[in-house]
C-alpha cells in the first residue's frame, strides 16, 4: 500500500513567517506534487517534481518554492506567508506511466496564516 | 491550457443511481480520471478512461466520449458512505500532471 505522509495536519503561522511543509512517500515514486485546495476552486497544482533536484512550476507557483533533495521527500516552502495562503495543502506522488496516471495523496495540511 | 466543468452539487437517495458529468477543454488529452474525497480526507483514485466507452468497477462506472470531450461517473446502489466530493481530472500530454475540475459534492440521503 502506498503511503504518503505530511508533517502536520494543522498549522497556524503569522504573516511574514517562513513556512515549511514536508511530504514523504514510501513507494519509490519518481513524481511528486503539491496542490492547494480551496472551497469552490478544486485542486490547483503549485509545483511538481519528476526526479530528485528537479522541479517544475504548476498553475499557481507565485509565493511558493519547493525542494526535492531525496527521492522520497518533497518540501513546499512559503518564503513569507500571507493571509491569502491560508488553505488546505495536499501532497501527492505517482509513478510515471504512458497511460493511466494514478496519484496517491497525503492527508493534507490545513494552514492558517494570521 | 485545460479546463473542466462539472456540477457543483448533486443530491440523491440511498439505493438510487446518480450520474456526475464532466466536460473538458484541453490542448492535449491523455485520459480522464475520477477521484473521490470524503470530507476531511485525502482524494483517492476511482477510475480512468483513455478510450471511448464504459469502464466498470463494482458499483462505479465511468464513461468517456473523446469526440464530445465528455465523460461521466455513474454510481449505482448508492450508499450513505458515497456522500463525498468527486473530481474529474485530465492528464496533460507532456508531464504526468493532472488538471482537476472543481469537484461535485454528492449528498446521499436516507
Amino acid at each position: 500500500d502506498v503511503k504518503v505522509t505530511q508533517s502536520s495536519r494543522y498549522l497556524v503561522k503569522r504573516t511574514g513567517e517562513k513556512v515549511f511543509l514536508e511530504c514523504v512517500q514510501d513507494m519509490d515514486h519518481e513524481n511528486m506534487f503539491w496542490y492547494r485546495q480551496d472551497p469552490g476552486l478544486g485542486l490547483r497544482l503549485i509545483y511538481f517534481s519528476y526526479d530528485v533536484k528537479m522541479k517544475e512550476k504548476g498553475d499557481i507557483p507565485e509565493g511558493y518554492s519547493v525542494s526535492r533533495e531525496k527521492k522520497e521527500r518533497f518540501s513546499l516552502i512559503l518564503e513569507s506567508a500571507s493571509t491569502n495562503q491560508t488553505s488546505m495543502y495536499l501532497c501527492a506522488s505517482s509513478r510515471p506511466s504512458s497511460g493511466r496516471e494514478t496519484q496517491y495523496f497525503g492527508p493534507g495540511t490545513r494552514l492558517l496564516v494570521l | 491550457g485545460q479546463s473542466l466543468e462539472q456540477p457543483s452539487e448533486v443530491t440523491a437517495v440511498e439505493g438510487a443511481i446518480v450520474q456526475i458529468n464532466c466536460t473538458y477543454q484541453t490542448s492535449g488529452f491523455y485520459g480522464l480520471s475520477w477521484y473521490q474525497q470524503h470530507d476531511g480526507g485525502a482524494p483517492t483514485f476511482l477510475s480512468y478512461n483513455a478510450l471511448d466507452g464504459l469502464e466498470e468497477t463494482g458499483r462505479f462506472s465511468s464513461f468517456l466520449s473523446r469526440s464530445d470531450s465528455y465523460g461521466y461517473l455513474l454510481l449505482q446502489e448508492l450508499q450513505m458512505k458515497d456522500s463525498a466530493s468527486y473530481f474529474c481530472a485530465v492528464r496533460d500530454e507532456g508531464y504526468s500532471t493532472l488538471t482537476f475540475g472543481k469537484g461535485t459534492m454528492l449528498l446521499v440521503s436516507p
